[in-house]
């Protein structure tokens, strides 16, 4: 148990809809990653908050949109959903986001989207 | 930009045998390096990582992974590899700076019995 926790687990939904993916880091730990993992693009890095603020941008699309609250936990925003974004999203945190951190990643939330 | 390269997209080998998992690196500036796993159905884990000293960096499970600046690799190795072994390996890279750790595409070890 890495002490990241995601939710839901999984989400099926359609084409068009919008969902919210919910990430509490570890206990002590400032900063935040979101990945989106499928079988064709792999592990691909969307983005990263510190301490709330937004510290840097992967392959995120326009139509996602996440946020780190005061409390340090982070949501990532899907909307307009297609096909393609079904996939595995994996939330990290680290304790001060530099890169040399170990980052611990949650189990993850598998989206469906139909 | 760095960028980082996995040359072996699946790497099948036998019980008790040994294992190289290659990755190399681009970069132009000093750089950190890990191996993370991936088990089944699970999120990312470290293995090791290098930072700097030691060019031989030893982690968890028995593994170990060898920093060669002149190559620019970071091999992961294991001497006898055992069935839990057989997961997703992920080498990654980042800039000696404030700066997004770069995952490679990963490679799948299958341990045959």
């Amino acid at each position: 148990d890495s002490g990241v926790t995601q939710t839901p687990k999984h989400l099926i939904t359609a084409t068009g809809q919008r969902v919210t993916l919910r990430c509490s880091p570890r206990s002590g730990d400032l900063s935040v990653y979101w990945y989106q993992q499928s079988l064709d693009q792999g592990l691909q890095f969307l983005i990263q908050y510190y301490n709330g603020e937004e510290r840097a941008k992967g392959n995120i699309l326009e139509r996602f949109s996440a946020q780190q609250f005061p409390d340090l936990h982070s949501e990532l925003n899907l909307s307009s959903l297609e096909l393609g974004d079904s996939a595995l999203y994996f939330c990290a945190s680290s304790v001060d986001g530099s890169g040399s951190d170990t980052q611990y990643f949650g189990p993850g939330t598998r989206l469906t989207v139909l | 930009a760095q960028s980082v390269t996995q040359l072996d997209s699946q790497v099948p080998v036998f019980e008790e045998a040994p294992v190289e998992l290659r990755c190399n690196y681009s970069s132009s500036v000093s750089v950190y390096l890990f191996w993370y796993v991936q088990y089944p159905n699970q999120g990312l884990q470290l293995l090791l990582k290098y930072l700097s000293g030691s060019t031989l960096v030893k982690g968890i499970n028995g593994f170990e992974a060898e920093f060669n600046k002149s190559q620019t690799s970071f091999h992961l190795r294991k001497p006898s590899v055992h069935i839990s072994d057989t997961a997703e390996y992920f080498c990654a890279v980042s800039a000696a700076s404030y700066d997004k750790v770069i995952f490679g595409p990963g490679t799948s070890l299958s341990v045959i019995p």
